[in-house]
Parts: C-alpha cells; structure tokens; sequence
C-alpha cells in the first residue's frame, strides 16, 4: 500500500550541480504534480502531467524540467541548482474521475542547495 | 488572479477546546472548487474536504466542520474538541474550474499546536 514514493527524502547540492527528484505512484492515476514548499508561501506548483507523455508549467516552472516517460513515474530535474531552489518538494498524484479528486501527496524531499 | 489568504499563522489550544481555523479566498470565476488539506509531523499532507461553488451547505464529519459562506468568501474549518492528534498545519486550497487537472492554489497554512 505504498501510495506516492518519492526519492530521495533528503539531499544536499552545491550551486550549479544537477539533480533528478524521482516520483512514483501505484494508483493508476492519470494525474501527477510537483510542488515545493516554502516558509511563509504555502505550496506552489511547479509542473504537472495529464497523462503519460505530456507535462505542462504550473505556476513557477523556471529552472525545473519534468518527464513522464511511464504513467506511474513523474521526474523532477534541476539542470544547475541554485540557493533559491532549497525547499522542501512534494509530489502529488489525483485520479481523472472529478467526485475522487482529490491529490494524494508523498512524504517530501528536503533539498538544500549550498 | 486567484489567491487564499490564511491569516492566522500559528494557533495554540488546550486539548477539548473548540478552535477555528479562517481561510478567505479571492477569484473571478462562478464555479470553483475548495478544499482543505492537513500537514502532520510526518510532512505529507492529507486530503480532509473538497466542496464546489454551488453547494454552500455546511459539512459536518466527526469532530470536524467546515463552514463555507460565498458572500463573505469565506471557507472556515471549526475543530471540535480538539486533541493532540491535530496538531499539524493546516492549508486550504483553490482550484478554477478550467481544464482537467488539479491544480490548487495553496495558503499560507496555520499551524495549529494542541498541548494537554
């Protein structure tokens, strides 16, 4: 019953290095999300994906790239990290059907970049 | 623009006090969508209502009610007799009633600390 995984829960980069947030979810959901959190600022969306093949820019995409390759996976890539990005980074996962819409999240990703 | 507004940052109470959490929100569109959503220690956050525009009737589950008031713009989240286990940040979210996914505009969150 593992819902929405994600890896890693922890990392630590230095400005200007790469890395790939990886999403996973066994619900068959059509839907999936990335967001960060920041003090004070609530959730913002970053990128989403209706389906397998397809991603579009939330609402701060800048310096973020995403992939949906495989239906269950959702893949978050910084190409040249920056301290701006240090936050904690949630993946979500909803179903098409509107009366269930509601988002299941994963337990974060703590990314520090120094 | 949409945006939410939590205006109560932090609240502190005595396990079985009655508390209640404030959420105004702002958007243009007829028909949208609220939701509440509860962020516990453990950091994943966990659905608790969705209600849409046209339905204004209050909702009552357990020791939760949410009370929506379109006049006032207002989605307010009253706790019961509160208990240690609700301690957590507590966010309400907006979403339009455009396109086919999710996508929610969060609060700020109000971190509610209930202590014996």
């Amino acid at each position: 019953n593992a819902g929405v995984t994600q890896t890693p829960k922890f990392r630590v980069l230095k400005t200007g290095q790469s890395m790939t947030l990886l999403c996973a979810q066994d619900m068959n959901h059509e839907y999936m999300y990335w967001y960060r959190q920041d003090p004070g600022m609530g959730l913002r969306l970053i990128h989403y994906s209706v389906g397998e093949g397809t991603t579009a820019k939330g609402e701060v995409p800048d310096g973020y790239n995403v992939s949906r390759l495989k239906k269950q996976n959702f893949l978050l890539g910084l190409e040249s990290a920056a301290p701006s990005q240090t936050s904690v980074y949630f993946c979500a996962s909803s179903s098409r059907t509107v009366k269930s819409e509601k988002l299941f999240f994963g337990s974060g990703t703590q990314l520090s970049v120094l | 623009a949409q945006k939410v507004t939590q205006a109560q940052t932090e609240i502190s109470v005595v396990e079985k006090e009655d508390v209640t959490l404030d959420c105004v929100y702002e958007t243009r569109d007829t028909t949208y969508y609220l939701f509440w959503y509860k962020q516990p220690p453990s950091g994943e956050l966990v659905f608790l209502i969705r209600r849409n525009s046209f339905d204004e009737q209050n909702e009552i589950s357990g020791r939760y009610s949410w009370n929506f008031q379109k006049s006032t713009s207002s989605f307010n989240f009253t706790i019961t007799a509160s208990q240690v286990v609700d301690s957590a940040v507590y966010f309400c979210a907006l979403r339009r009633d455009t396109g086919t996914a999710s996508k929610l505009t969060f609060g700020t969150g109000t971190r509610l600390q209930v202590t014996l």
